[in-house]
């Protein structure tokens, strides 16, 4: 089966910047979407498409994409950014959807 | 305001069945995809059925397959998903969700525990 792989965990202090990579075989032909999760919480969408952002969203989140891999880049990092991040894709034929393992975030 | 409430949830013994309901309001349901997004305790998230709007297409995580159903019926903007034969791997936190590629809008989720 499909499967898009995040690393486990990610920390930066307050101000860096926090890159999250998410890779996939599939990622080149089909759009990548990233969530946040806070404890006790369902998922919020953060980036969609790739590379949009949906309103409401602060702008130091953003996405970009480079062949099987695709990347979440929140610039400035607050302590409210503490949270699991999800990319999720579908499969080559579309029809499949899968997420990552998901990444945790620490802000130090 | 746009709102998906879960409900359903709760403890069944192994082997049992169990149906959630998704109920929608503040968008035009019947045009949309909409899905079945499950978190097992301290786990990440598992896509698990997803509906077109129509229902004339339904897709599903190859470990549900035959033993969970997808259905939905648009005049009460509501979405279902019926369970049976369920084991302990099946113990999660059921969110639904309306999809458009992403998932895009997400209900506060609806805790199944399958336990002895």
């Amino acid at each position: 089966s499909y499967e898009l792989t995040q690393p486990p965990s990610v920390s930066v202090s307050p101000g860096q910047t926090a890159r999250i990579a998410c890779s996939g075989d599939a990622l080149p032909k089909q759009y990548t979407y990233w969530y946040q999760q806070k404890p006790g919480q369902a998922p919020v969408l953060v980036v969609s498409k790739d590379s949009e952002r949906p309103s409401g969203i602060p702008e130091r989140f953003s996405g970009s994409s480079s062949g099987a891999t695709v990347t979440l880049t929140i610039s400035g990092v607050q302590a409210e950014d503490e949270a699991d991040y999800y990319c999720q894709s579908a499969d080559s034929s579309g029809t499949y959807w899968v997420f990552g393992g998901g990444t945790k975030l620490t802000v130090l | 305001e746009v709102q998906l409430v879960e409900s359903g949830g709760g403890l069944v013994q192994p082997g049992g069945s169990l149906r959630l309901a998704c109920t929608a309001s503040g968008f035009s349901f019947s045009s949309y995809w909409m899905s079945w997004v499950r978190q097992a305790p301290g786990k990440g998230l598992e896509w698990v059925a997803n509906i077109k709007e129509d229902t004339t297409e339904k897709y599903y995580v190859d470990s549900v397959k035959g033993r969970f159903t997808i259905s939905r019926d648009n005049a009460k903007n509501s979405m279902y998903l019926q369970m049976n034969s369920l084991g302990a791997d099946d113990t999660a936190v059921y969110y639904c969700a309306r999809q458009r590629g992403a998932f895009e809008i997400w209900g506060q989720g609806t805790m199944v525990t399958v336990s002895s």
